[in-house]
C-alpha cells in the first residue's frame, strides 16, 4: 500500500524551529519529486515547497523562504521540512504529498494524514 | 504569482444534480491544472489531472476540462459520497497555487 506518514508537529514558540518528517512506504521513493503542503483551520491550501527526486532542484514559497528547508533522504525514504525563525501565521495542518513526477512539480496524486503545527507563545 | 479563483465558494445540490464549478487562472496556463476533493477532515485526493485527464479510480461521472485560462469541473450526477470541498491548482509556474475551494453539499 503507498502510504505517507507525516510526524513532528507540535506547539511550538514563536522564533523557535521544528523539523517535520514524512515516511514514505508502498513506491519507489527515488522516483518522485515530493511536496509540503499546509492548510489553516477552516482554509484553503497552501503550497509550502517542493524537491525533485535527486534534491538537485527544490522550490519554496516566498512566505516560508529562507526560514524552512526542505530536504529528503532516499536511503530510508524520508522527506524533510525543517522550519525556522516560526511565526504565528505558519500555524497550519502541514501535508506531504507524493508527485507523478521526477523532476518537475506537477501532480501531488498521494498525500499523507498531515500533522498539526502550533505556533504560539 | 498566478490566482486562480474558483466560483461558486459553496454551492447547494440535490442527489442526481449536475454540478459544475469553475476555475480562472489569472494567466493563461495551458492545460497545466488539477482538480482535488477533499473530504472533512481528510487529506485532499487528486481527481483531474491535466485538466482533464481521469484519475485511476475516480468515478466517471467527475470530468474536467479548460485550457488557457478557463477551467471547468463537473459532477454529472451528484452523489451523497460527492460532498467535500473542490479545489484546483496550477503547476505551470511556481510558485504552485492553489484556488480558494468550493464546498459542495447536498440539499
Amino acid at each position: 500500500e503507498v502510504q505517507l506518514v507525516e510526524s513532528g508537529g507540535g506547539l511550538v514558540q514563536p522564533g523557535r524551529s521544528l523539523r517535520l518528517s514524512c515516511a514514505a512506504s508502498g513506491f519507489t521513493f527515488d522516483d518522485y519529486a515530493m511536496h509540503w503542503v499546509r492548510q489553516t483551520p477552516g482554509k484553503g491550501l497552501e503550497w509550502v515547497s517542493s524537491i525533485s527526486w535527486n534534491s538537485g532542484r527544490t522550490a519554496y514559497a516566498d512566505s516560508v523562504k529562507g526560514r524552512f528547508a526542505i530536504s529528503r533522504d532516499n536511503v530510508i525514504n524520508s522527506l524533510y521540512l525543517q522550519m525556522s525563525s516560526l511565526r504565528a501565521e505558519d500555524t497550519a495542518f502541514y501535508y506531504c504529498a507524493k508527485d507523478r513526477r521526477a523532476e518537475n512539480y506537477c501532480y501531488m496524486d498521494v498525500w499523507g494524514r498531515g500533522t498539526t503545527v502550533t505556533v504560539s507563545s | 504569482d498566478i490566482q486562480m479563483t474558483q466560483s461558486p465558494s459553496s454551492l447547494s445540490a440535490s442527489v442526481g444534480d449536475r454540478v459544475t464549478i469553475t476555475c480562472q487562472a489569472s494567466q493563461d496556463i495551458n492545460n497545466c491544472l488539477n482538480w482535488y476533493q477533499q473530504k472533512p477532515g481528510k487529506a485532499p485526493k487528486l481527481l483531474i489531472y491535466d485538466a482533464s485527464n481521469l484519475e485511476t479510480g475516480v468515478p466517471s461521472r467527475f470530468s474536467g476540462s479548460g485550457s488557457g485560462t478557463d477551467f471547468i469541473f463537473t459532477i454529472s450526477s451528484l452523489q451523497p459520497e460527492d460532498t467535500a470541498t473542490y479545489y484546483c491548482q496550477q503547476y505551470d509556474n511556481l510558485p504552485l497555487t492553489f484556488g480558494g475551494g468550493t464546498k459542495v453539499e447536498i440539499k
